[in-house]
């Protein structure tokens, strides 16, 4: 009974060649999150939205964008994919942003590698 | 610049022996602090959470310490089984922003 689902759950692209991965829910979450987490680094968060409003981080860069079309799925899109940017991305929901002891709830991952 | 740390990045406990886990934090308004566990190729999952106006919350084999003076928590698993064993991460989250911050996890090998 997974609740966020992600897929693919490996993602071989080349470098500069653009990529989507795709997040569902079944909780009715209000909020996804997108990180992006390195080896032995802590997920850093890239965006988020609540409900249908996007909220991208300062330092989140112009190259990766999303899309959330309905409540249920959110999408992380890498425009043109740098060897840096191979990493797990984890998605995430809660049911508010505010968040009042509501722990996020995770995906698996997208392990994605670039060649 | 890493609002919660974890310093060590591993630690090896026999089984039935107490794990203890330790994080700090700098940002003083952070006012909710979660544990995650992690397995390999999973996801993080929730395991225990501590509202800042208390300094003790407890599940079971897990209690979760909060010194706010030293910024500072602790996951304690009495007593660790081998199931035990994965990745721990600490989150900290501040209700006037809205995103959890995460430390760099500590790999907890509990050995049979």
């Amino acid at each position: 009974d997974a609740m966020v689902i992600q897929n693919p759950r490996y993602q071989v692209t080349q470098f500069g060649k653009p990529v989507t991965l795709s997040c569902s829910q079944t909780l009715n979450h209000n909020v996804m999150y997108w990180y992006q987490q390195k080896s032995s680094q802590a997920p850093k968060l890239l965006f988020h939205y609540y409900d249908k409003d996007f909220n991208n981080e300062a330092d989140t860069p112009d190259n990766f964008q999303s899309r959330r079309p309905n409540t249920s799925f959110c999408f992380l899109d890498i425009r043109s994919p740098g060897l840096g940017d191979a990493a797990m991305y984890l998605c995430a929901t809660s049911r508010d942003r505010r968040h009042s002891n509501q722990p996020q709830h995770f995906g698996d991952g997208t392990r994605l590698s670039i060649l | 610049d890493q609002q919660v740390k974890q310093n060590s990045p591993s630690l090896s406990v026999q089984e039935g022996r107490i794990s203890i886990l330790n994080c700090d934090y700098t940002n003083s308004m952070f006012d909710y602090f979660l544990w995650y566990k992690k397995y390999p190729a999973e996801g993080p999952t929730f395991l225990i959470s501590i509202s800042s106006i208390k300094d003790k919350n407890e599940d079971g084999r897990f209690t979760v310490f909060l010194n706010k003076s030293a910024k500072h928590l602790s996951l304690h698993i009495v007593p660790s089984q081998p199931g035990d064993s994965a990745v721990y991460f600490c989150a900290a989250y501040a209700n006037t922003g809205n995103q959890f911050y995460f430390g760099t996890g500590t790999s907890l090998t509990v050995i049979p």
